[in-house]
């Protein structure tokens, strides 16, 4: 039973197009993140924010954006989709301790053509 | 700063055999340690977590890990393999960090059971 939804779970755009891809959790944590995972399964932190209005870049570099207006909210955008941004991307949260893990949302996976 | 490395990203088993994925981290403090499971088109559910206290931990589906602070490893074990746990395997380390912490994964293990 999911706690953490993403949506699209699927997206097949044109190149240039510009998306939103949805992250919601109803858990009340603070801590949320952004996983882009290529096909040979290695998962890689784009973004993570520690609570409202806080976002930082993770260790790779991505031409999208995110905010956190609401704890609960921390959707990703990308202003011109191109094909090498398809992936499959993945929305985490988790509390602020520490040792705390992280729960996964299903993912999106989005093809650009 | 810490790394986790993952060996070997295809395992083959028989139904019934033992499941060993193998996991070493490099941390220069204590880590805390995690192994993740993702089913297709799934995202990761958290399997079991080391953070202090008995160094076997046991978790979900009947697997368990041993952290072995002197040979800097986290190996994932089950006993009998079932179909049910082919699936890709992540282990995972989190330090803690004046900016805070962040987990830094593995690059994965795919499991396939055979028959």
């Amino acid at each position: 039973e999911a706690d953490i939804y993403q949506t699209p779970r699927y997206l097949v755009i044109g190149t240039g197009k510009k998306i939103t891809l949805e992250c919601s959790q109803t858990m009340g944590h603070d801590k949320m993140y952004w996983y882009q995972q290529d096909p040979g399964m290695e998962l890689h932190l784009i973004h993570y924010s520690y609570g409202v209005n806080s976002t930082e870049k993770g260790d790779l570099s991505s031409e999208s954006t995110v905010s956190r207006i609401r704890t609960e909210h921390f959707p990703l955008t990308l202003e011109s989709a191109r094909p090498s941004h398809t992936s499959q991307y993945l929305c985490a949260s988790s509390r602020v301790s520490y040792n705390s893990p992280l729960h996964f949302g299903n993912g999106t996976r989005l093809t650009v053509t | 700063a810490q790394s986790v490395t993952q060996l070997g990203s295809h395992v083959s088993v028989s139904e019934g055999a033992l499941v060993l994925l193998r996991c070493n981290y490099s941390s220069s403090v204590p880590p805390y340690l995690f192994w993740y499971v993702q089913y297709p088109n799934q995202g990761l559910q958290l399997l079991l977590k080391y953070t202090t206290g008995a160094t076997l931990v046991k978790g979900i589906n009947g697997f368990e890990a041993e952290f072995k602070k002197s040979e800097t490893s986290f190996h994932l074990t089950k006993p009998s393999a079932h179909m049910s746990d082919a699936a890709e395997y992540f282990c995972a380390v989190s330090v803690i960090k004046a900016a805070g912490n962040k987990l830094t994964f593995g690059g994965g293990t795919r499991v396939l059971v055979k028959p």
